[in-house]
């Protein structure tokens, strides 16, 4: 697509449920972002994907939080035993190799969670 | 760790009026500084990225510097509109490493 693609695009799930967020990046887009953001604060960074390397996962907030990608193609979120804490919009954002010059980072709509 | 810094967090101007959005970061080592728009309820807009050899970048009506030696940028836009109303964040990816630290944001309202 032209764009990063989230789905879904809002969700409200019960405390204790888990969850599942996906990302579609740009096409031929190496890395992967994903970023946190609760409600009037700033981006947290959680997850960096890029090509086939291990992944930094020094972001994630507890062991509840995974993320997966296949390739250099959809990357999916997931989130265990949801706590109201988690309630926040989930960024997903990718970009060309990283290493390149202007290599602008694009974002998704986001997906909005609320946990209840 | 890099700190970054927007200031004001909050701006009312009325429509007409140029927009100074000032940001600030700790480490100079960077590997460039992006500017992004958000909506309400939106994700977010990439609006101009300047690479650290670069001093500025302009789209239309916004310009953007950066002062790496003294760790500033500064986005500005002419002639305000209404539709510039939205939350406007700075982002720094430093030199060795692929991590955008972002500020908090200022939030404009640009008044019809």
């Amino acid at each position: 697509g032209a764009g990063v693609s989230q789905s879904p695009s809002n969700k409200v799930t019960e405390k204790g449920k888990d969850v599942e967020l996906r990302c579609d990046p740009i096409s031929g887009h190496t890395a992967l972002y994903w970023y946190r953001q609760r409600l009037g604060q700033g981006l947290e960074f959680l997850i960096y994907f890029q090509g086939n390397s291990a992944p930094d996962k020094s972001g994630l907030p507890s062991d509840r939080f995974s993320a997966e990608r296949t390739g250099e193609s959809v990357s999916t979120l997931t989130i265990q035993r949801t706590q109201q804490e988690d309630s926040a919009v989930y960024l997903c954002a990718s970009s060309p190799r990283q290493a390149t010059t202007g290599n602008t980072i694009y974002f998704g709509e986001g997906s909005w969670l609320t946990v209840v | 760790k890099q700190e970054v810094t927007q200031i004001p967090a909050a701006l009312s101007v009325p429509e007409g009026e140029n927009l100074v959005l000032n940001c600030s970061f700790t480490d100079s080592a960077i590997y460039n500084l992006q500017w992004f728009r958000q909506d309400p309820g939106k994700g977010l807009t990439s609006l101009l990225l300047i690479q650290s050899s670069q001093r500025e970048q302009t789209s239309g009506r916004l310009n953007a510097s950066l002062d790496k030696s003294s760790g500033r940028s500064t986005l500005y836009i002419a002639a305000s509109q209404p539709g510039d109303s939205a939350t406007y964040l700075c982002a720094v990816r430093p030199g060795n490493d692929y991590k955008l630290s972002f500020g908090a944001g200022t939030t404009v309202t640009v008044r019809a």
